[in-house]
């Protein structure tokens, strides 16, 4: 099974500041990685595809980028309704596994 | 896109229960579907996977115990719980598939207790 490592598990972080989330695959997935926003309420939203497509209506200030083993998620500039659990997913081989999560946290 | 599960609850180790996703908004016969779950304060874990055609896939934890199945006709997706253990405590989402897990359902509570 591949082993999604992410990090931070908890990243305290203010508003207007950029953030990066990062994700290491135990081998190469190549570029099939998604990023999921959890809300406290439990409702589940994909924010990127294939590393780097932003879902339709996502804002702009969400990025994803990496290659090989080795992903991340930015958040240019935070916003009140961006405080919320993220996790990235491989979809290269199953079965599917997902990073333990990063709880973005207002600082 | 709308994923509507049900059919959760309390139940006994060792007892059985089926869970439903309703899906609406669009073709849900051109899809693969998955079930991923989350015990509690912990995170996802993908449960099992049932292609467009019937296709099917499990995580080693649930392998002979659960079954992945789909009505095409009623637009709805299955999840067969066997042999329940305490560990299979969780909220169960029902999600549509294409590139990984792309939209999902609010999920519903599986308490597995005596």
């Amino acid at each position: 099974d591949i082993q999604l490592t992410q990090s931070p598990s908890t990243l305290p972080a203010s508003l207007g500041e950029r953030v990066t989330i990062s994700c290491r695959a135990s081998q190469s997935i190549s570029n099939s990685l998604n990023w999921y926003q959890q809300k406290p309420d439990g409702t589940v939203k994909r924010l990127i595809y294939s590393t780097s497509t932003l879902e339709s209506g996502v804002p702009s200030r969400f990025s994803g980028s990496g290659s090989g083993t080795d992903y991340s998620l930015s958040i240019s500039s935070l916003e009140s309704e961006d405080f919320a659990m993220y996790y990235c997913l491989q979809y290269a081989t199953y079965p599917l596994t997902f990073g333990s999560g990063t709880k973005l946290e207002i600082k | 896109v709308q994923l509507v599960e049900s059919g959760g609850g309390l139940v006994q180790p060792g007892k059985s229960l089926k869970l439903s996703c309703s899906a609406s908004g669009f073709t849900f016969s051109s899809y693969g579907m998955h079930w991923i779950r989350q015990a509690p304060g912990k995170g996802l874990d993908w449960v099992a996977y049932i292609s467009s055609s019937s296709g099917t896939v499990y995580a080693d934890a649930v392998k002979g115990r659960f079954t992945i199945s789909r009505d095409n006709a009623k637009n709805t997706l299955y999840l067969q719980l066997n042999s329940l253990k305490s560990e299979d405590t969780a909220i169960y989402y029902c999600a549509r598939g294409r590139l990984g897990v792309a939209y999902w359902g609010q999920g519903t509570l599986v308490t597995v207790s005596s």
